[in-house]
């Protein structure tokens, strides 16, 4: 079974400052990694993925993300805020088998506030 | 390309009603997912369909909720009759065959009083 821990329920940066969120996951095997962010009242977006090779993933609206298997964590960064950056963030992993693609196992989400 | 569409965006019922949400997923995707999200939470697999066939329904309880994939094109998940515990944001995601991540619509929201 696969599991992801989202540390901090809420997360709040002043705009400009470096935003770090967390990410811990757990399963019998390599898994897939995600991060997705939601805004209110709209669906998930896909923010960017690790399946194979760099381990550092650069993903949409300056966002990245590093696999480390060796701490079992997929962190979320940005070097700069930006007050459209407050929003849900979600970190899921699904299973790297064919069969498991998409079926996404979600932490329960970090909620980004951001102040001017 | 046209996102994932789902029918209504908000649903207000009282318990023990029945509720159908409705899902069109991006042309040409294989794949289609119906996830609960309560809030608070993170969203949770309901079932997943492979074309018109189930694939995964391990999380979907089923003495209460149904879905189906007529024709391996639109969706439509029902719960009848609903509980309080079923309010929830309802997504729907579709992925084409052999891709890594789904693709979410906007979801209903649904409210059981």
């Amino acid at each position: 079974a696969q599991s992801v821990t989202q540390l901090g329920s809420h997360v709040s940066v002043s705009e400009g400052a470096l935003v770090l969120l967390r990410c811990n996951y757990s399963s019998s095997v390599p898994p897939y990694l995600f991060w997705y962010v939601q805004y209110p009242n709209q669906g998930l977006q896909l923010l960017l993925k690790y399946t194979t090779g760099a381990t550092l993933v650069k993903g949409i609206n300056g966002f990245e993300a590093e696999f480390k298997k060796s701490e079992t964590s997929f962190h979320l960064t940005k070097p700069s805020a930006h007050m459209s950056d407050a929003a849900e963030y979600f970190c899921a992993v699904s299973p790297s088998s064919l069969r498991g693609y998409g079926k996404l196992t979600f932490g329960q989400g970090t909620i980004l506030t951001v102040h001017p | 390309e046209a996102g994932v569409a789902q029918s209504p965006r908000y649903k207000i019922i009282e318990k023990r009603q029945s509720v159908a949400f409705w899902c069109n997923p991006i042309s040409g995707h294989a794949t289609l997912y119906w996830y609960q999200q309560i809030l608070g939470q993170g969203p949770k697999l309901l079932i997943q369909f492979q074309n018109n066939g189930v694939v995964d329904d391990s999380q979907l309880p089923k003495d209460r909720f149904s879905a189906e994939r007529l024709k391996g094109v639109d969706s439509t998940l029902k719960i009848q009759p609903a509980k309080l515990e079923d309010s929830a944001v309802y997504l729907c995601a579709s992925s084409p065959r052999g891709h890594t991540e789904a693709f979410f619509g906007q979801g209903t929201r649904l409210t059981v009083v």
